[in-house]
């Protein structure tokens, strides 16, 4: 496609439950971004990725939180068991490769429509 | 961790009119975006300018990092301008190799009306 997709578009779970969250970039884009944007803490900054590297975890809230990138493409955001404050947009971007850290942030990232999380 | 505030908070606007969004932070950056959220949620990356000015047609952007501040100016605003601004910077005291942390400003919420 030609821009960024995101699985599910919604997801409704159970507090305690496992969830998995997808994100597809465009097609060639080396970085990848996750963001979650909830009513209390605003817009985050979860984790980016270089290729299938993540070189700063720092930002995932918790210990439950894991994310992995395969073949420098496809994306998953894990969450392991689900608590209600975890309830939240989650959104992904992705942008051409970056130069160096100088360039991190300089490429437009590409956000996809985000995936709604209602844990119960 | 480093600060950032954004002002106004929210800001009406007539078509056309021109308007300044503020963002304050509290620590030398080395990285400096400027997003913006439509109503229905779709994100879109504006700038990144950790210093200087920048523009792309009615908008630019200006960042002052000696005086920690960046401002984003709308120029003959439409209604498609309305959504949500943020400001997201990372400081410099949190950078290294491959590192990339945004912190974000909970945003300017503008509305144009016709």
């Amino acid at each position: 496609g030609a821009g960024v997709s995101q699985s599910p578009s919604n997801k409704v779970t159970e507090k305690g439950k496992d969830v998995e969250l997808r994100c597809d970039p465009i097609s060639g884009h080396t970085a990848l971004y996750w963001y979650r944007q909830s009513l209390g803490q605003g817009l985050e900054f979860l984790i980016y990725f270089q290729g299938n590297s993540a070189p700063d975890k720092s930002g995932l809230p918790s210990d439950r939180f894991s994310a992995e990138r395969t073949g420098g493409s496809v994306s998953t955001l894990t969450i392991q068991r689900t608590q209600q404050e975890d309830s939240a947009v989650y959104l992904c971007a992705s942008s051409p490769t970056p130069g160096g850290l100088a360039g991190l942030g300089g490429e437009t990232q590409y956000f996809g429509p985000g995936t709604r999380l209602l844990v119960l | 961790g480093i600060q950032v505030e954004q002002s106004p908070p929210d800001l009406i606007l007539q078509e056309g009119a021109n308007s300044t969004l503020r963002c304050n932070f509290s620590d030398s950056v080395n990285n400096l975006q400027w997003f913006h959220q439509n109503p229905w949620g779709q994100l879109i990356n504006l700038f990144y300018i950790p210093s200087g000015t920048k523009q792309n047609g009615r908008l630019s952007a200006t960042t002052v990092a000696t005086e920690r501040y960046s401002l984003l100016y709308i120029s003959s605003s439409q209604t498609t301008d309305s959504g949500v601004y943020f400001c997201a910077v990372e400081g410099v005291a949190y950078s290294g190799a491959g590192s990339y942390q945004l912190t974000f400003g909970k945003g300017t919420k503008l509305s144009v009306i016709p």
